[in-house]
């Protein structure tokens, strides 16, 4: 059974330009987790989707990133006009069931961004 | 706002040590997580503890929440090489039970 996929593991891009994040979860799981790791701090909860619904975008900031999670294919985070403070990594996890403590959320490798 | 704090943040010790790291908050958790992290790679879960005062093993790791489940503690015993990593804890709790709430981590190596 595939773990969490997370593709590109790298992304450079120019200050302005727009990055595509994609996750597609564990063979089973409808729910989705984002996660932003800045240098120097914790994960930092960013959104919960199940599919094709945003159920928390709490951890969002609130203009140039939105996120989603289609009924085919995987859940995109996209960033607008990134700015060097996007520089991050990225993760996303998934788990099977969601609104439960019991229900383990799984994590991918993560991407690496990096504005220039 | 909850906040988990971790220490120390860095620990560098010798193959065969023992050693303990913390994870404390002021905030009651419904349950709360141990995570190890490689470099380049996402947290990969160790252990979930979710009643007050529960003792959880692993192999050589301990992982025990505190009876208030406001701490945890992880402690590993003839500590290896492979042990090398970056420990995250995280808390489950505040209203949601989805959103983990991240300490910064303890950064181990274990040197040969």
């Amino acid at each position: 059974n595939a773990g969490v996929m997370q593709n590109p593991r790298h992304l450079v891009r120019r200050r302005g330009q727009e990055a595509r994040l994609r996750c597609s979860p564990m063979k089973g799981h409808s729910h989705v987790y984002w996660y932003r790791q800045l240098p120097e701090e914790g994960l930092k909860f960013m959104v919960y989707l199940q599919k094709e619904n945003i159920i928390d975008e709490s951890g969002m900031p609130k203009e140039r990133f939105s996120a989603e999670f289609p009924k085919e294919g995987p859940s995109i985070l996209r960033i607008q006009q990134v700015v060097r403070g996007d520089s991050a990594a990225y993760f996303c996890a998934s788990s099977p069931r969601g609104q439960s403590f019991t229900d383990t959320q799984y994590f991918g490798p993560g991407t690496r961004l990096t504005v220039l | 706002t909850q906040l988990l704090e971790q220490s120390p943040q860095f620990l560098s010790i010798q193959e065969g040590e023992n050693l303990t790291v913390y994870c404390n908050s002021s905030s009651v958790f419904s349950s709360l997580q141990w995570y190890r992290q490689e470099p380049g790679e996402g947290p990969v879960l160790l252990v979930t503890v979710v009643t007050g005062g529960e003792v959880k093993k692993l192999k050589r790791l301990t992982f025990q929440f505190g009876d208030a489940r406001k701490d945890s503690s992880l402690h590993i015993t003839a500590a290896q090489p492979g042990d090398t990593g970056l420990y995250l804890c995280a808390g489950e709790g505040g209203g949601s039970n989805y959103k983990l709430t991240f300490g910064k981590g303890t950064l181990l190596t274990v040197n040969p």
